[in-house]
């Protein structure tokens, strides 16, 4: 069966440090892979999505990238974090035209 | 473009009280809809689905149809419980896979 990691679950970090924020799948190939952020008071808003290794779209501009440097590996990183990219991170997973399935999320606090 | 609009909450309902929780789209050809729910201090999952007009989902007591002409996607329960309490996401399902979420409503219920 299929599985999805994210760590770390939990994170405090200040202003203007970098961000690491890691996601693996596990029992599929080639999936496409997604970053969604929740911030409080609002809903899902999708960051990134990959169709495959190397390959990243971005829906919002913001000081956030990602990268995917391996097919069951997704990546979210900042160089300089804000205060306002405090939220929960999710990461999910497809199969082409099939449903996403989500991970357990990253809370992110940036003080 | 795409968008999901949810009734906002939240919404405070007495134990074996029947809940709406209204939901509309506007999207580009026919997308598929979901109803995600978020429990309290766990990650999102997949409620129910629907493909196609007409097609109703079904989980744990949770209803809804797809309703093309008054592009609709409520979702339904005749008797709630305590257990119920969590936030519930509607949302649709573009091409390329792309998920687009409401903004998300709280229930509460009480015993």
């Amino acid at each position: 069966s299929q599985t999805i990691h994210q760590w770390p679950a939990t994170l405090v970090q200040p202003v203007g440090s970098p961000l690491s924020l890691e996601c693996t799948v596990e029992g599929t190939s080639n999936p496409n892979l997604y970053w969604y952020r929740q911030a409080a008071g609002r809903g899902l808003q999708l960051l990134f999505y990959s169709v495959g290794i190397g390959q990243i779209s971005s829906e919002v501009p913001q000081n956030l990238s990602a990268s995917r440097p391996q097919d069951r590996q997704f990546i979210l990183s900042s160089k300089k974090l804000l205060l306002s990219d405090s939220g929960f991170y999710l990461c999910a997973w497809s199969v082409t035209e099939e449903t996403q399935y989500f991970g357990p999320g990253t809370r992110l606090l940036v003080l | 473009g795409n968008s999901v609009t949810q009734m906002e909450g939240p919404v405070t309902l007495s134990e074996e009280a029947f809940l709406t929780i209204n939901c509309t789209y506007t999207a580009t050809g026919y997308p598929s809809l979901f109803w995600y729910v978020q429990y309290p201090g766990e990650g999102l999952q997949l409620l129910l689905k629907a493909t196609k007009a007409d097609d109703k989902g079904s989980n744990k007591g949770f209803e809804a149809t797809y309703r093309k002409e008054t592009t609709s996607f409520h979702l339904e329960k005749g008797s709630v419980q305590v257990s119920d309490s969590a936030v519930y996401f509607c949302a649709l399902e573009t091409s390329y896979d792309k998920v687009i979420f409401g903004p998300g409503t709280s229930l509460s219920v009480i015993p």
